[in-house]
């Protein structure tokens, strides 16, 4: 099935530091979700975006939602140790279709 | 508040047994949805129920694979017989009729078929 692309597939940043990722596709979805995963879990909700153009923060998180509405971005800042899992974008068509597209996630690893 | 409660959280069997897979939903979500994640394709949708009725099970693999939702507050997944590739981790997520896209997904199930 479709899988939305993410980028970067893997970061390796120290503590501190800010995290930038962003996800696209070749179709238009009508809501975006961003969803963190750690091992051995399921994925946890972080950001819903609803609006193309919508920016929207969760403490140190912000997403963005594309203003193509084929792409969002997700910001942390002053990574924390934490903050080390795996990162998928999520994508909804709306109209009735409740189906979630993912993506292919980022990996998160904070160095010492 | 409880979150979404899976059993078992770990199955190992051999290939052509019967596996059962349990789910229960967050109370007061209608819409349940059972995924499968591998390495290899990532997250994927098998089927979703709203208000207990099955809605979209085009994802399911094959005909091994059966969904049930016989009351809001149980649904499973039954691989019968299981085969080496449907090793994988199966999730089990719900959401609100309000906000349908606001997935929370239970701990999944990692399956293993010898």
């Amino acid at each position: 099935g479709q899988q939305l692309n993410q980028s970067p597939q893997s970061m390796f940043i120290q503590e501190g530091e800010d995290v930038s990722m962003n996800c696209t596709s070749s179709s238009i979805f009508n809501t975006w979700l961003w969803y963190k995963q750690d091992p051995g879990e399921g994925p946890v909700l972080l950001i819903a975006l609803y609006k193309a153009g919508e920016l929207t923060s969760n403490g140190r998180l912000t997403a963005q939602f594309g203003i193509t509405r084929k792409d969002s971005f997700l910001n942390i800042s002053a990574s924390i140790p934490s903050d080390v899992g795996i990162y998928f974008c999520a994508g909804q068509q709306g109209f009735g279709n409740e189906k979630l597209t993912f993506g292919t996630g980022t990996r998160l690893t904070i160095i010492p | 508040d409880a979150g979404v409660i899976q059993s078992p959280r770990h199955e190992v069997t051999e290939m052509g047994q019967e596996v059962t897979l349990r789910c229960k939903p967050i109370s007061g979500h209608d819409y349940l949805f059972w995924y499968r994640q591998t390495m290899m394709r990532g997250l994927e949708l098998l089927i979703y129920f709203n208000n207990n009725v099955p809605i979209d099970d085009s994802g399911m693999p094959e005909d091994r694979f059966s969904a049930k939702m016989p009351n809001a507050s149980f649904s499973t997944l039954k691989i019968q017989p299981s085969e080496p590739r449907d090793s994988a981790v199966y999730f089990c997520a719900s959401s609100q009729t309000v906000s349908p896209s606001e997935q929370y997904f239970g701990p999944g199930t990692r399956l293993t078929v010898t």
